[in-house]
């Protein structure tokens, strides 16, 4: 079973910032969170991941609470392309662990 | 740099009948997953490569999926024989650290 909690839907007006919560309670310690995307039905995209600190990059930011049990995934200007279903995502830092999927938050960017 | 790419995009069989799916991961990647979605489900993994040995295959499903990666480089996933209830799209991702990064999908309908 997944172990993060997502809303099942959001609106985001375009142009605004979209902000998707994740609850992750029983996070533990060497786990990271993954945030990804899927558009259609296209195969999940990637979007960004950490452990404890902020991180930023092109396409998103991703806040982590101090205690690590929540974050949010922000993307700054949403665009009409950014509609898709989001996963939150936790998983240890070994590589060879595999990625469970919930059923993640439908975000619909409303021009 | 490519992505992973997965053939055939589209496969339609009948029941009984086999089906092989291919993956070429991203080139020097040596960790190499499938997942599939079948209707109305979520995202779930079938198994892992590291090069060409299989590291995790709690996923697969029964006996009739067997997946290869001969020389650590391109995966198959042959289904034999296919049953109704394996349509569904199907995922493969590969990864160098942690992050994996998913090819388009296979969509496999069985009639």
């Amino acid at each position: 079973d997944a172990k993060t909690t997502q809303p099942t839907s959001m609106d985001c007006a375009e142009g605004r910032a979209a902000n998707l919560p994740c609850n992750h309670s029983t996070i533990s310690g060497n786990e990271y969170v993954y945030w990804y995307r899927q558009i259609h039905s296209q195969g999940p995209q990637y979007i960004i991941h950490g452990l404890k600190n902020n991180e930023t990059n092109e396409m998103a930011s991703l806040i982590i609470t101090e205690d690590r049990k929540s974050s949010t995934l922000i993307l700054p200007h949403a665009t009409l392309r950014d509609t898709a279903v989001y996963y939150c995502i936790v998983k240890g830092g070994n590589y060879g662990q595999n990625f469970v999927f919930g059923p993640g938050t439908r975000l619909s960017v409303l021009p | 740099e490519a992505g992973v790419t997965q053939f055939p995009s589209h496969s339609v069989i009948e029941k009984g009948q086999t089906v092989t799916l291919r993956c070429d991961p991203i080139s020097g990647h040596d960790n190499l997953y499938w997942y599939r979605r079948v209707m109305g489900k979520e995202i779930k993994f079938l198994l892992h490569f590291v090069k060409e040995s299989k590291q995790d295959e709690s996923g697969m499903p029964n006996n009739r999926f067997l997946a290869e990666r001969t020389g650590g480089t391109y995966s198959t996933l042959k289904v034999q024989p296919a049953e109704l209830e394996d349509s569904g799209v199907y995922f493969c991702a590969s990864s160098q650290t942690s992050a994996q990064y998913f090819g388009p999908g296979t969509r496999l309908t069985v009639l």
